[in-house]
């Protein structure tokens, strides 16, 4: 079984500027989560989506920060403009059902 | 990789001895509860998961214990090995809501 994937791994852009990450969940996984892990932390929700709604999104600074999930299946993070403190790793994960969720690699973002 | 959790808490263990790692929830009414293993670069790795009608659970190098009296959650890796070293997080959840709060986690270092 394919795992979740995310790309890109790595991403390095200034202040300001836009950035997007993309996700694919494990098929058939309809529960779909973005989280942000600043180092020396664990994951914090941003978003949850349950086939293309959203469940819960009371942590993504929607000012700056949007998600969604066309078809209910891949999902894309936007960040604009991105500030310093943007800078974590973007961990995406999917579930089937309320047990275990399954995690990308993550993307590596560094606002300069 | 790069290396997550540089500001955690770290247990060293000698390769062989048995690990105990701790976590303390912050909600009462989470009744679901995983641990995951992060190694460098990855993305959280689903170990082992305790509900809260019982208080341990064990597989195969692994126990979960649970005391909901007190909130607090630990896990026991037998016969610690270097591919052990990561860092450790639990998560907590409620029934229904498919939201997981992760705490702040503990690197464990295996030494030869």
């Amino acid at each position: 079984e394919a795992g979740v994937a995310q790309s890109p791994r790595y991403k390095i852009i200034e202040k300001r500027q836009s950035v997007a990450f993309w996700c694919n969940p494990i098929s058939g996984h309809a529960t779909l989560y973005w989280y942000q892990q600043i180092l020396g932390q664990g994951p914090k929700l941003l978003i949850q989506f349950q086939n293309n709604g959203v469940v819960d999104d009371s942590q993504l600074p929607k000012d700056r920060f949007s998600a969604e999930r066309l078809k209910g299946v891949d999902s894309t993070l936007k960040i604009q403009p991105a500030k310093l403190e943007d800078s974590a790793v973007y961990l995406c994960a999917s579930s089937l059902s309320a047990g275990g969720q399954y995690f990308g690699p993550g993307t590596r973002l560094t606002v300069t | 990789g790069e290396s997550v959790g540089l500001h955690l808490p770290t247990l060293s263990v000698q390769e062989g001895d048995n690990s105990i790692i701790n976590c303390a929830y912050s909600n009462s009414a989470s009744d679901y509860f995983i641990w995951y293993k992060q190694e460098s670069g990855k993305g959280p790795q689903f170990i082992i998961d305790i509900r809260s009608n019982m208080d341990k659970r064990q597989g195969q190098r692994v126990t979960v214990l649970l005391n909901k009296t007190v909130k607090h959650l630990s896990l026991q890796i037998a016969a610690t090995q270097p591919g052990d070293s990561a860092v450790y997080f639990c998560a907590e959840n409620t029934s229904g809501t498919y939201k997981y709060i992760f705490g702040t986690g503990t690197r464990l270092k295996v030494l030869a």
